[in-house]
């Protein structure tokens, strides 16, 4: 069974500056996808940025970017420039892409705190 | 752009009651999933369809039961409810085959007292 770890419950950051969020999965499978989703106190789930595991280049959605370790299992997130609307809980995310859907099993969260 | 649609937002049932919760997922997505989310926890897979048949099964328990009908609507029923069962539902949808990406709705809060 594919498993998602992120062993940092909680994490704060200054406003401005630069944070990294961590994440390591398990998986036997070659081809996958991996996700970061935010959830802000709304609880609506929103998805941040996404990762192909075939592709070697990381993805990068504006003051967001991947650290994307394929051999490591490893899936880290960068927030730069980080804002008071990026306090949010932070999920982890892994699926394949199968014939009739894609389940996603998530990591137990990051709550980050931006301080002014 | 239309988004998932989950109704109602919010539901308080007694013990032992039943439960129904709707989802509209976007238009052509043809995959709906469920999720569960408990209190200081990660969402859980429930159940997913596609092209309105079930196609993965998760951690729902037998008191549970869910359908996608011909308009891709989806309904997951909750029989013989228990305090536990008191969570954040998620209905998420995506275009399977294209790719991987899954968009969610707002959710459905069961308070179950």
């Amino acid at each position: 069974a594919q498993t998602v770890t992120q062993s940092q419950p909680e994490m704060s950051v200054q406003e401005a500056e630069t944070v990294t969020l961590s994440c390591t999965y398990d998986t036997s499978e070659s081809d996958y996808y991996l996700f970061w989703y935010k959830q802000p106190p709304s609880r609506q789930m929103i998805l941040v940025i996404r990762q192909e595991a075939y592709k070697q280049q990381n993805a990068t959605e504006n003051r967001f970017s991947v650290n994307f370790q394929k051999a490591a299992k490893s899936f880290s997130l960068k927030i730069s420039d980080s804002q008071l609307g990026d306090a949010a809980m932070y999920f982890c995310a892994y699926s394949i892409l199968g014939p009739s859907g894609s389940r996603l099993t998530f990591g137990e969260g990051t709550q980050l705190t931006v301080n002014p | 752009a239309a988004g998932v649609i989950q109704s109602p937002r919010h539901l308080i049932k007694e013990k032992r009651e039943t439960a129904t919760l709707k989802c509209y997922p976007i238009p052509r997505h043809d995959t709906v999933y469920w999720y569960q989310q408990g209190p200081g926890q990660d969402p859980q897979f429930l159940i997913s369809f596609y092209e309105k048949m079930q196609s993965d099964k998760g951690s729902i328990p037998d008191r549970f039961s869910a359908q996608q009908f011909s308009d891709y609507h989806s309904e997951l029923n909750m029989s013989s409810l228990e305090l536990g069962d008191s969570a954040l539902y998620f209905c998420a949808s995506s275009l399977t085959g294209l790719i991987a990406e899954a968009f969610f709705g707002q959710g459905t809060r069961l308070t179950v007292v």
